[in-house]
């Protein structure tokens, strides 16, 4: 079962803050994180595996909820770099076998 | 390394004609995904395989596509016959194992007439 991405789209100007979740209906095995450009392939973000988890990079970091349904990216003080679209892949229980059902997307786009 | 390769990077052909598109995975890599994205869909996974051997191919579309793995290093997907809502970019991924990141490659972007 797809998740659901919220917002479907952000514009920011630079140094502003975003959050883009995903929610699914059941609880997960785990949650990517993946950035794609336009004309580009999927980039990979982080992945993670724990209830409640929560890790970063840079100014970029993610959470996994207790109950393993909900995730959130978090860009902090947004660059150019960061415009792009991003998607959520998640796999249900019984993994790991990184079969990733991959979210709508949330298009971000950084303003200077 | 350099990465996953995919090719052709653009296929243009008409309605009815045979479609293979190719893939090299990563080299030690277990995994390998195609999938397909298009506006109106996303991102579809369509089938993946685990040391050369197929384990999910429910998101094949139809009977009209198949896919292989004769080797670690390379799979195609065929299209046959291919029709014009077959049109997409078609990605190849491949990870070490489960639970690490998907690399893809840069895609195959299929138009059909």
């Amino acid at each position: 079962q797809q998740p659901v991405q919220s917002p479907q789209a952000v514009i920011l100007r630079e140094g502003e803050d975003a959050v883009i979740n995903c929610s699914s209906s059941k609880a997960l095995y785990s949650v990517h994180w993946y950035r794609q450009k336009h004309g580009e392939a999927p980039v990979f973000l982080m992945i993670l595996l724990k209830g409640g988890e929560q890790k970063g990079h840079d100014k970029i970091s993610a959470s996994f909820n207790e109950k393993k349904q909900q995730s959130s990216l978090y860009l902090t003080a947004s660059q150019l770099s960061y415009s792009g679209t991003y998607f959520c892949g998640t796999e249900k229980r019984g993994g790991a076998t990184n079969k990733l059902i991959f979210g709508t997307g949330t298009l971000l786009a950084v303003q200077p | 390394d350099a990465g996953v390769i995919q090719s052709p990077r653009h296929e243009v052909t008409e309605m009815g004609q045979e479609v293979t598109l190719r893939c090299k995975p990563i080299s030690g890599h277990d995994y390998l995904f195609w999938y397909r994205q298009t506006m109106m869909r996303g991102l579809e996974l369509l089938i993946y395989f685990n040391n050369n051997v197929p384990i999910d191919d429910s998101g094949m579309p139809e009977d009209r596509f198949s896919a292989k793995m004769p080797n670690a290093s390379f799979s195609t997907l065929k299209i046959q016959p291919s029709e014009p809502r077959d049109s997409a970019v078609y990605f190849c991924a491949s990870s070490l194992l489960a639970d690490s990141p998907l690399h893809f490659g840069n895609g195959t972007r299929l138009t059909v007439t």
